[in-house]
């Protein structure tokens, strides 16, 4: 198993661009979000999935999109990025959020830098 | 929303010294307590989690104790080794969610 892959590892956008981080697992995982990361504030949740078809917004969502046409693939879309979106992207799966199997196995990160 | 607070933000010791990394959580729903490894460059790694039934878990060198009362758990790593130092995060959850703490940067010293 190759586990959570994101493509692509940096990334620099200019204000206003728009582009898609690309996340695929190939656990079979039922669950996965996307998280960002910035210096002294830990993780932070922007987008999760239950399921193919099921998103939410998670703590930080403004400025980002998802969707989950499949089981595998979890892609983050920047509609129209902004200096403040500078930072580490990670894409997390998990077996299942429904069962307490509550383990999250994380990719290992895009580094966006916004100009 | 839970709110998860972690200290210290860094942390020294000599090689084979203990270490010990605090966190406290607001949400006294919160059941289940991972800690994470993260090496320079890399996603972070799952490293012992703890469910609110259980009050210590073990696994050889590392530890982690859960108070529930005081809504605080505990990351324990003895005899520290080089390969230690790294970023640790500790987080809760009620439902799969994770809120993690802001990090402690751990530096072994040989």
């Amino acid at each position: 198993n190759a586990g959570v892959t994101q493509t692509p590892k940096f990334q620099v956008l200019k204000t206003g661009q728009s582009m898609t981080l690309q996340c695929a697992q190939d656990m079979n995982h039922e669950y996965m979000s996307w998280y960002r990361q910035d210096p002294g504030m830990g993780l932070r949740l922007i987008h999760y999935s239950v399921g193919a078809g099921i998103t939410d917004q998670g703590e930080v969502p403004n400025g980002y999109n998802v969707s989950r046409s499949t089981t595998e693939d979890f892609p983050l879309r920047l509609l129209s990025a902004a200096p403040s979106q500078t930072s580490v992207y990670f894409c997390a799966s998990s077996y299942s959020y429904r069962v307490g199997s509550y383990e999250q196995y994380f990719g290992p990160g895009t580094r966006l830098t916004v100009t | 929303g839970e709110n998860v607070e972690q200290h210290p933000s860094t942390l020294s010791v000599q090689e084979g010294d203990s270490a010990v990394i605090k966190c406290t959580y607001s949400d006294s729903a919160s059941n289940y307590f991972p800690w994470y490894k993260q090496e320079l460059g890399k996603g972070p790694q799952l490293i012992i989690d703890i469910r609110s039934n259980v009050g210590e878990k073990k696994d050889q060198r590392i530890a982690v104790t859960l108070n529930k009362t005081a809504k605080h758990f505990s990351l324990h790593i003895t005899e520290t080794q080089p390969e230690d130092s790294a970023v640790y995060f500790c987080a809760a959850s009620k439902g799969g969610q994770l809120t993690f703490g802001s990090g402690t940067q751990l530096t072994v010293l040989p």
